[in-house]
């Protein structure tokens, strides 16, 4: 079965600070994985996905990710955080294994990022 | 283009009621999902449909339905409202199903008293 985790409830930095969100994922199958973020009070959008081809993604708002499939982890990271960037992150899961149940998106628990001024 | 969009945004119900929440979205999205979002437990899938007239269930089905009569709606049904069911509801659609992205509505948030 396919799952995900992302070891830490929260995660606080100093802006101007690199940042890093921890995601690592279990599937049967080639992965296909994906960052959402969440505001207070809003629905998740889309940061960024990995597919296929180049380890390191970048996505929205100075955002990457490496894919690392030795370690099957895929950590969100920015080079200088934002006080702006404060907000719920989501990593996300399918397994690319074709046809039914399998090709279900399974989310995190989800990590609060604090970026303290 | 407003993307996907869900009414109503606070809902309070008492056990037993029930309720449809809406979706609609207009990017021609062939798939829909919904989803419920409890504190600390991420999203759960509810249910899902790949087109007009087709549906099937996700990881947390009981105590709701769907339909899908249009590409563009999604309507969520709960028919007997429990405690168990408040939740913030999120709609969500994407054009395939497999690597492609999942927009979400803005969410219901629903109490069920």
């Amino acid at each position: 079965a396919q799952s995900v985790a992302q070891p830490e409830d929260q995660v606080n930095v100093a802006e101007g600070n690199p940042l890093t969100v921890k995601c690592t994922y279990s599937v049967s199958g080639n992965p296909y994985l994906f960052w959402y973020v969440q505001y207070p009070n809003r629905g998740l959008q889309f940061l960024l996905k990995y597919i296929t081809g180049d380890n390191l993604v970048k996505g929205s708002y100075g955002f990457e990710a490496e894919f690392n499939k030795s370690q099957t982890s895929f950590h969100l990271k920015k080079p200088s955080a934002l006080v702006s960037d404060s907000a719920l992150y989501f990593c996300a899961v399918r397994d690319g294994v074709y046809g039914g149940a399998t090709n279900k998106l399974i989310f995190g628990t989800g990590t609060l990022l604090a970026v303290q001024p | 283009n407003a993307g996907v969009t869900q009414t109503p945004k606070f809902r309070i119900l008492k056990i037993g009621q029930s309720m449809t929440l809406q979706c609609t979205q207009d990017m021609n999205h062939n798939y829909m999902y919904w989803y419920r979002q409890d504190p600390g437990m991420g999203l759960k899938l509810i249910y899902y449909s790949v087109g007009a007239g087709i549906t099937d269930k996700g990881e947390v089905p009981n105590g709701y339905n769907v339909s899908r009569s249009t590409t563009e709606d999604f309507p969520l049904r709960l028919e007997l409202a429990a405690p168990s069911q408040t939740s913030v509801y999120f709609c969500a659609s994407s054009l395939t199903g497999v690597t492609d992205t999942q927009y979400f509505g803005p969410g219901t948030r629903l109490t069920v008293l």
